[in-house]
């Protein structure tokens, strides 16, 4: 079945930091890449997306690019910020699968 | 404003009780999802509807239950039968059933054991 691997965490920066977060996948088929964040005490939402090989999604200076060759979605920020303190998480959803299937999260803190 | 409404954010439950999660989301979506999250497991699929008046068994659907009357509304029963009921519950909604649509999530409700 589908799955989804992801750095464990936790992930301690200082601001300004380079920040990339691993994922990697099995899936059959060509299934749509996502990472969602989680801040504290809140609900998911959606950060970026992918729905194809070498489609980069990007929001906010977040990027992942789609690496059907390597079957990873790796996420990097450039510059991270305090305010990026979150977890993270890797998604996928298969062509005909109703379901997202999520990697277990990685916490992410940066201090001043 | 449009969304996904989760209630309530802290529900207890005692031994032998059964206890309702509800969520109801103003966005038309077709699909609705519950999902489980515990620390350092992510999040796993407790049931998922498609449709008004039908629903399916996620990978973790032992102990609970769900509805579908209405578009808008998916509750969720955790029964007595759930013996490690303490997690983090979260309602989700999407416009289609399939393919690269996102997902939109409630806020969650924390559920604790008494």
């Amino acid at each position: 079945g589908d799955s989804v691997t992801q750095m464990e965490g936790p992930v301690t920066l200082s601001e300004e930091a380079f920040l990339t977060i691993n994922c990697t996948y099995t899936a059959t088929g060509y299934p749509s890449l996502f990472w969602y964040v989680q801040y504290p005490g809140e609900g998911l939402q959606l950060l970026l997306k992918a729905t194809k090989a070498d489609d980069k999604g990007s929001n906010k200076g977040f990027e992942a690019t789609y690496r059907k060759e390597t079957t990873s979605f790796h996420l990097e920020k450039g510059s991270v910020q305090v305010s990026d303190s979150a977890v993270y998480f890797c998604a996928l959803r298969g062509g005909s699968n109703y379901k997202l299937t999520f990697g277990k999260g990685t916490l992410l803190t940066v201090n001043p | 404003d449009g969304g996904i409404t989760q209630s309530p954010k802290y529900l207890f439950r005692k031994e032998g009780q059964n206890v309702t999660l509800s969520c109801e989301q103003n966005l038309n979506h077709d699909a609705m999802y519950w999902y489980r999250q515990d620390p350092g497991q992510g999040l796993r699929l407790i049931y998922y509807s498609q449709i008004v008046n039908d629903f399916q068994k996620g990978d973790i659907a032992e102990g609970y239950s769900v509805s579908r009357e209405k578009k808008e509304s998916f509750p969720l029963t955790v029964t007595s039968a759930q013996k490690n009921p303490t997690a983090f519950y979260l309602c989700a909604s999407s416009i289609a059933r399939v393919g690269n649509e996102k997902l939109f999530f409630g806020s969650g409700t924390q559920l604790s054991v008494l």
